[in-house]
């Protein structure tokens, strides 16, 4: 069966960091992978697209690399603050082309 | 504004009851989604439209129905038959960018 995992486990870190996310696929052969950020009681926002042919892809504070060997999609925040605290779901499109979420990770930045 | 709306923000129901939660876009986008959300977990997809008079179920439709006469709209109906179905609800649509854009949600509880 199709899975999309990601870190269970909150990911705690200090303000000026860099924060690392993970998302680990089986079963999908994607032709791109997406992020989402999701704050508490509101619908997730989009941030970053990456296709099956870049191995990264780059946005302000945020990079994301995509290896379609090992199945993995790496997101970082670099120089981290407060207010990028929140969820960040990891998305790819199954064969029906809809969208399909991992469970996403949380993050908490500390001043 | 450009958006997806949905209504009611918090909805109740009671046992045997069916409810419906409104999802409105005026974006032109042709796609469009259902997904539940429960505590600590990540969006799992209910049903999806592609185009106008025809949808598709998704991982988890039953207890659930659907319509999509017009392309604005992609109302959910939770019927009697769901009986669990206390989650934070979530629409979305799509264009031709393939990100999504959410609405703000519907918090559906059991009286």
């Amino acid at each position: 069966s199709q899975k999309i995992e990601q870190n269970s486990e909150a990911l705690n870190i200090q303000e000026g960091k860099t924060a690392t996310l993970t998302c680990n696929y089986t079963n999908y052969s994607p032709a791109y992978l997406q992020w989402y950020r999701q704050d508490p009681g509101r619908g997730p926002v989009f941030l970053l697209l990456i296709r099956e042919n870049e191995k990264e892809k780059r946005k302000e504070r945020l990079k994301v690399t995509f290896d379609t060997t090992l199945k993995q999609s790496l997101f970082h925040i670099t120089a981290s603050q407060p207010a990028d605290s929140a969820t960040y779901l990891c998305a790819l499109v199954d064969s029906g082309y809809a969208l399909n979420f991992g469970k996403g990770t949380s993050l908490l930045v500390t001043p | 504004d450009g958006g997806i709306t949905q209504s009611p923000k918090y909805l109740f129901r009671k046992e045997g009851q069916n409810v419906t939660l409104s999802c409105e876009q005026n974006l032109n986008h042709d796609a469009m989604y259902w997904y539940r959300q429960d505590p600590g977990q990540g969006l799992r997809l209910i049903y999806y439209s592609q185009i106008v008079n025809d949808f598709q179920k998704g991982d988890i439709a039953e207890g659930y129905s659907v319509s999509r006469e017009k392309k604005e709209s992609f109302p959910l109906t939770v019927t009697s038959a769901q009986k669990n179905p206390t989650a934070f609800y979530l629409c979305a649509s799509t264009g031709y960018t393939e990100k999504l854009f959410f609405g703000s949600g519907t918090q559906l509880s059991v009286l």
